[in-house]
């Protein structure tokens, strides 16, 4: 069956430019979640959506970042006015409900460098 | 609030030898504990979880992880490497029903050697 799908898997942006990052998840998976992975460090939580209803948006870095995902299926995280500090993978997560020890299933990532 | 600490940033270790990579979690509630693998340009693949039943836990690939609440530790083991082994290792804490704040560690990096 079909895993997480992300796309683009690379992206290279200008300082200042605008992306738009694309997360497929699995199918009838209720749970979405937005992961920033700089280089050598573990992943860290940035928004949580069940269907379409952001629950949690606590580790999105700046007001620069959001995140939708208006049919509780895609979503698509914005990233306004890059910075090179933003340069990271992007992972997406999916889950059938959510709850406790559930498993979450990670798509491959989106390798963002801002020049 | 939860966290976890990978003790060591890099472990390497021959071909055939055992696998040890150590996971400590601090945790306010009774935490679910995981263990995920990275392969260079791949996803992160789950290898195991614990979720409060046996503390003993088998994964995929040979891995099996013990969760030791007196020690806080959630060690991950596999009595003897593969050359395919070599691949970055993610500790993961989780709390409790209805928090889906996920915590990784800094990751493990496994080299095997031949």
């Amino acid at each position: 069956g079909a895993g997480v799908s992300q796309s683009p898997r690379y992206k290279v942006a200008k300082r200042g430019q605008d992306v738009a990052l694309r997360c497929d998840p699995i199918s009838g998976h209720v749970s979405l979640f937005w992961y920033q992975q700089a280089l050598g460090q573990g992943p860290e939580f940035l928004t949580y959506f069940q269907n379409e209803a952001q629950l949690d948006k606590s580790g999105l870095p700046s007001d620069r970042f959001f995140a939708e995902r208006p049919e509780g299926s895609v979503s698509t995280l914005k990233i306004q006015r890059t910075q090179q500090e933003d340069s990271a993978v992007y992972l997406c997560a999916s889950s059938l409900v959510g709850e406790g020890g559930e498993t979450q299933y990670f798509g491959p990532g989106t390798r963002l460098l801002v020049l | 609030a939860q966290s976890v600490t990978q003790l060591d940033s890099h472990v390497s270790v021959s071909e055939g030898t055992p696998v040890l990579l150590r996971c400590n979690y601090s945790s306010s509630y009774s935490p679910s504990l995981f263990w995920y693998v990275q392969h260079p340009n791949k996803g992160l693949q789950l290898l195991l979880k614990y979720t409060s039943a046996a503390t003993l836990v088998k994964g995929i690939n040979g891995f099996e992880a013990e969760f030791k609440k007196s020690e806080t530790s959630f060690h991950l083991t596999k009595p003897s490497a593969h050359m395919s082994d070599a691949a970055e290792y993610f500790c993961v804490v989780k709390g409790g029903l209805g928090n889906n704040d996920m915590r990784f560690g800094a990751g493990t990096r496994l080299t095997v050697k031949p």
